[in-house]
């Protein structure tokens, strides 16, 4: 399978739930980004990781925890949200050089 | 800093019409440039790419040339489908830099 895999598609949590998000990645590359996209808002740049080590944390509150277990996966651990944190998680890949990223589908989430 | 601008919308067309879509760039060196789009549902696609300051990218049947006079990257189709319909990003990232800088998005809707 070759591009950037979200799991899941769609995802509805109650505020207490834990749940994860899944990105995988078979192109080699050894950039990992994890973006929000609410509605009508820019993109949100939220973690990156390179060479499977976190370098950027743009002051995400720390219900969401990010993990990079190694250059293909990478994951968005999630516990106790909060409604305004329904939007779509994108993930990225890239090489650590200007050739742009590869974006998964996303996984729509709802906190209700 | 590193920073895009680009027009706002929504715009709205007509099967068959021009678009153009404005982007401006602030960034110190020689960036490269990209334009992505993103359809209804789906994550952020990779349009098309210019590196170099005259450099033309071209897909789809959109271009995008690369003015470092007028730090601009304006995105151009000659006759656009309904599905062209969809989120157009302008980014960029620095030289030796492999993080992007986005633009806030520009909706375009084509009427049949």
């Amino acid at each position: 399978e070759t591009g950037v895999t979200q799991t899941p598609r769609h995802l509805v949590m109650g505020m207490t739930n834990k749940k994860s998000l899944k990105c995988e990645q078979h192109l080699g590359h050894n950039a990992m980004y994890w973006y929000k996209q609410s509605a009508k808002k820019p993109l949100e740049l939220m973690f990156v990781y390179s060479l499977e080590e976190r370098v950027e944390n743009n002051s995400v509150p720390s219900r969401f925890s990010p993990e990079c277990p190694n250059s293909s996966h990478l994951f968005l651990h999630l516990h106790t949200l909060q409604p305004e944190d329904s939007a779509l998680y994108l993930c990225a890949s890239s090489h650590t050089g200007n050739y742009g990223y590869t974006f998964g589908s996303g996984t729509r989430l709802t906190v209700v | 800093g590193n920073s895009v601008t680009q027009m706002e919308g929504p715009v709205t067309l007509s099967e068959e019409a021009f678009l153009t879509i404005n982007c401006t760039y602030t960034a110190t060196g020689y960036p490269s440039l990209f334009w992505y789009v993103q359809y209804p549902g789906e994550g952020l696609q990779l349009l098309l790419k210019a590196t170099k300051a005259d450099d033309k990218g071209s897909n789809k049947g959109f271009e995008a040339t690369y003015r470092k006079e007028t730090t601009s990257f304006h995105l151009e189709k000659g006759s656009v489908q309904v599905s062209d319909s969809a989120v157009y990003f302008c980014a960029l990232a620095r030289s030796n830099d492999y993080k992007l800088s986005f633009g806030a998005g520009t909706t375009v809707t084509v009427r049949a």
